[in-house]
């Protein structure tokens, strides 16, 4: 069973592009979430989402970031016209419908922005 | 709020030595508590967890004891490996119905043959 798949592993934007990340859940998986970890940091949650809904986006700016789980296809992270700021290392993680404690990290992707 | 408070790193033990990584946490509610640990380059992984008072997670010679009167989950193995080094996150989850994971600021842990 493949893990939870994220990509790209590494992403390098300029100031003011927009930065896709891409973040496939674990088979079976319905839930996704999106966690950033600024250097030396703890991971800070961003927002969680099931398949078509955002159900928490708490931790979202709310600016230029959003996120979507389409019926088909991987999750998206979407960050509009970067700044040097949002530069970190975002993970996502996946857990089943069925069991709420138990949550699945990819490797992470790594955004520098020049 | 929730927040997770780590001893700060980094860690340096001798292999084979005793190894100690504390946390407390503050939470409303009553939270599951969990240590994850993170290897060079690699996402998360869960080590062990803990869901209530007095339980007792264990993994890979790892213990973590939940203690609600002191409020801490502290992370301990009795004898390290060159292997264990990474970086050590204590985090909780309340059972609210928000499923967010709260992390400490994590624990580098480094050994030495």
């Amino acid at each position: 069973n493949a893990g939870v798949m994220q990509n790209p592993r590494h992403l390098v934007r300029r100031r003011g592009q927009e930065a896709r990340l891409r973040c496939s859940p674990m088979k079976g998986h319905s839930h996704v979430y999106w966690y950033r970890q600024l250097p030396e940091e703890g991971l800070k949650f961003m927002v969680y989402l099931q398949k078509e809904n955002i159900i928490d986006e708490s931790g979202m700016p709310k600016e230029r970031f959003s996120a979507e789980f389409p019926k088909e296809g991987p999750s998206i992270l979407r960050i509009q016209q970067v700044v040097r700021g949002d530069s970190a290392a975002y993970f996502c993680a996946s857990s089943p419908g069925d069991r709420d404690y138990e949550q699945y990290f990819g490797p992470g992707t790594r955004l520098t922005v020049t | 709020g929730n927040s997770v408070t780590q001893m700060e790193g980094p860690v340096t033990l001798s292999e084979e030595a005793f190894l100690t990584i504390n946390c407390t946490y503050t939470a409303t509610g009553y939270p599951s508590l969990f240590w994850y640990v993170q290897y060079p380059g690699e996402g998360l992984q869960l080590l062990l967890k803990a869901t209530k008072a007095d339980d007792k997670g264990s993994n890979k010679g790892f213990e973590a004891t939940y203690r609600k009167e002191t409020t801490s989950f502290h992370l301990e193995k009795g004898s390290v490996q060159v292997s264990d080094s990474a970086v050590y996150f204590c985090a909780l989850r309340v059972d609210t119905g928000r499923r967010a994971l709260t992390f400490g600021s994590g624990t580098r842990l480094q050994v030495q043959p």
